[in-house]
């Protein structure tokens, strides 16, 4: 079965710093989907950023990019100048029929 | 893109008692999810809710227990059966749309269920 991991549950970062959220995955399929979602306290699941697997160039989306290393099962997401409004849950999420979540990554940003 | 509405946002409700969560998508969706949420932690798919046949459950989830329902491509509902504390939870409806190779999930705001 897929498994997502997210091994920090709490991370720290001061305004305009960069943070990397990591984020590992195991899966026996080739073609599949891989998402960071942000929800803040609102509770409102917010798409931060999607990699296909079949695409070997990381995507980015202004501030945030990722590290996608399809050997690894690694799937990192950097928030480059971290502002207030970052602060969120971040859940790093696989999908092939469906999508399975990790646990997430508190990230407070430090004023 | 998708905007999902959820009603209620939240809700206290005795023992015993049923709720029907009912979720409304502004564009049609290819499918359909409900998730579980407990405060500060993950999501827990519940089942896909399928146009006009019976939800696909997770392991774990039952029918009888979490009767869904999906009349067309922009409609769902979820009731919460014969309730207990331990169904106090957040619950989340969520619409994929798929277009070719892109597709993208999104979420609605979520159902606050309190269970005296």
């Amino acid at each position: 079965a897929q498994t997502v991991t997210q091994s920090q549950p709490e991370m720290s970062v001061q305004e305009a710093e960069t943070v990397t959220l990591s984020c590992t995955y195991d899966t026996s399929e080739s073609d599949y989907y891989l998402f960071w979602y942000k929800q803040p306290p609102s509770r409102q699941m917010i798409l931060v950023i999607r990699q296909e697997a079949y695409k070997q160039q990381n995507a980015t989306e202004n501030r945030f990019s990722v590290n996608f290393q399809k050997a690894a099962k690694s799937f990192s997401l950097k928030i480059s100048d971290s502002q207030l409004g970052d602060a969120a849950m971040y859940f790093c999420a696989y999908r092939d029929d469906k999508i399975i979540f990790g646990k997430g990554t508190r990230l407070h940003i430090l004023p | 893109s998708a905007v999902i509405s959820q009603k209620p946002s939240r809700d206290i409700c005795q023992r015993g008692t049923s709720l029907t969560i009912q979720c409304q998508v502004d564009s049609q969706v290819t499918m359909m999810f409900w998730y579980r949420q407990q405060p500060g932690q993950s999501l827990t798919l519940i089942a896909t809710a399928n146009q006009g046949s019976e939800a696909t459950y997770e392991s774990g989830f039952v029918i009888d227990k979490f009767p869904i329902s999906r009349p067309n491509l922009t409609f769902s509902t979820l009731t919460v059966s014969n309730m207990s504390p331990e169904d106090s939870s957040i619950y989340l409806c969520s619409g994929l749309k798929l277009a070719g190779r892109t597709d993208t999930q999104y979420f609605g705001p979520g159902t606050r269920l309190t269970v005296l």
